[in-house]
């Protein structure tokens, strides 16, 4: 089955710095890749995805890159604010299903 | 659009007992997936339903069942519950026809006591 892994666990960043999150996936067939940020007390909600038929997309601050060919892909937050830490989370699906399989997760803190 | 409800927010039980929690997915979604969130083992795949039928199963005992209904809510079920099995128990709806935008409830903390 896929396996996702994500480093670092945790992050901490000053105010205004942009962070990366990193992830890779062993599942060749996996297509699409969803980013989700997780606050305290909520369910996971997404923020931003790939599928593989792309390199690169953006959403004003946030930017996500796949290499498809190394079975990695980055989250990129620039311009960190406070409002930014949360629990983020990579994830990888492929096929017809709705079987996905996540990373670990990344405890970001951005610090004022 | 409402959003994705699970209820109750909030349950607790004893060993032994079974519990039901249910889900109401995005008008429209037709497939609800249901996922287990512990601090050791992270977000772990249950199974996803899909118009009434199961059509994915992660790798859990056979005590955590589910079901889906023809208006697409869902309920999953576990019986004789274990201390292991607190957790935030999440539910995630999408439209289900490929490699599909999820989009998650707020989850049901269940503690077994």
């Amino acid at each position: 089955g896929e396996n996702v892994e994500q480093h670092p666990s945790t992050l901490s960043v000053q105010e205004g710095d942009s962070a990366v999150i990193k992830c890779t996936y062993s599942d060749s067939a996996s297509n699409y890749f969803p980013w989700y940020k997780q606050e305290l007390g909520k369910g996971p909600q997404l923020i931003i995805d790939i599928r593989s038929n792309v390199g690169e997309k953006k959403d004003q601050r946030i930017a996500v890159t796949l290499n498809k060919t190394a079975k990695h892909f980055s989250l990129h937050i620039t311009e960190t604010q406070p409002e930014d830490s949360a629990v983020y989370f990579c994830a990888a699906l492929s096929g017809g299903y709705q079987k996905v399989t996540f990373g670990t997760g990344t405890k970001l803190q951005v610090i004022p | 659009k409402a959003g994705v409800t699970q209820t109750p927010r909030y349950l607790i039980k004893t060993r032994g007992q079974q519990v039901t929690l249910s889900c109401s997915p995005i008008s429209g979604h037709r497939s609800v997936s249901w996922y287990q969130q512990t601090p050791g083992q992270g977000l772990q795949f249950l199974f996803e339903y899909f118009s009434e039928t199961q059509r994915n199963k992660g790798n859990f005992p056979g005590r955590f069942s589910g079901r889906q209904f023809s208006n697409s809510r869902s309920e999953m079920n576990v019986s004789t519950l274990e201390l292991g099995d607190s957790a935030l128990y999440l539910c995630a709806s999408s439209a289900g026809l490929g490699p599909d935008t999820q989009y998650f409830g707020p989850g049901t903390r269940l503690t077994v006591l």
